[in-house]
């Protein structure tokens, strides 16, 4: 296992069009997390799950956008009607359990470019 | 959510000691973080506190926790071209990690 993988690495749409990431987390893990980063920022918390099961999602998570992960294994993130700044870097995290002693493992992320 | 601050950017001489500094909202916090990026990467755990800590040391790496000011510094003793990278402290609140906005830190050769 090589750790969370991300795609694709890069995206560059239209506004208006969809877009769908995926992440296939190390696969031991049961909890996957989604983040968002733009530039200059922290990664900000959009969702997670544990298993199949979307336990939280933050208010940063719009009714255009939906997460799935449908056998617990690996998810994807859609963002409908994309718009400008929905551009940003999307990041997926796993870990084993809460993740409260080893922190998460991140992804590289996959970078969307809204033009 | 948490506030998490940072200083946006340290620059030092390698071989010197860098010290990144972080203060955050959340008393109740457990556990706080440190992560590193480098460019084009994703995050990487470089190392955690708990909170009844004052100090944790690991090889070049030294946290300090002041609880009472919500006050996490990370030394990098030594410092080398390789650590140039955004640093980013997170605490932890329920099931979220809240990031602060992260330490661009440059080692001059």
């Amino acid at each position: 296992d090589t750790g969370v993988s991300q795609d694709p690495r890069h995206k560059i749409t239209k506004r208006g069009q969809n877009v769908t990431f995926r992440c296939d987390p190390i696969s031991e893990h049961n909890r996957l997390y989604w983040y968002r980063q733009t530039l200059g920022q922290g990664p900000e918390f959009l969702t997670y799950f544990q298993n199949e099961a979307q336990l939280e999602k933050s208010r940063l998570l719009s009714d255009r956008f939906s997460a799935e992960r449908p056998k617990g294994s690996f998810s994807t993130l859609e963002i409908q009607r994309t718009e400008q700044g929905d551009s940003a870097m999307y990041l997926c995290a796993s870990s084993l359990g809460s993740g409260i002693y080893y922190g998460y493992t991140f992804g590289s992320g996959t970078r969307l470019t809204v033009v | 959510g948490e506030d998490v601050e940072q200083s946006l950017f340290l620059s030092v001489r390698e071989g010197d000691s860098s010290v990144i500094n972080c203060t955050y909202t959340d008393s109740s916090s457990t556990y706080l973080y440190w992560y590193k990026q480098e460019p084009g990467a994703g995050l990487q755990l470089l190392t955690y506190i708990f909170s009844n800590m004052d100090m944790k040391q690991d090889q070049r790496l030294t946290v300090l926790l002041n609880k009472k000011d919500k006050h996490l510094s990370l030394r990098i003793a030594d410092t080398q071209t390789g650590d140039s990278a955004i640093y980013f402290c997170a605490e932890r609140a329920g099931n979220q990690f809240y990031f602060g906005t992260g330490t661009s830190l440059t080692v001059i050769p």
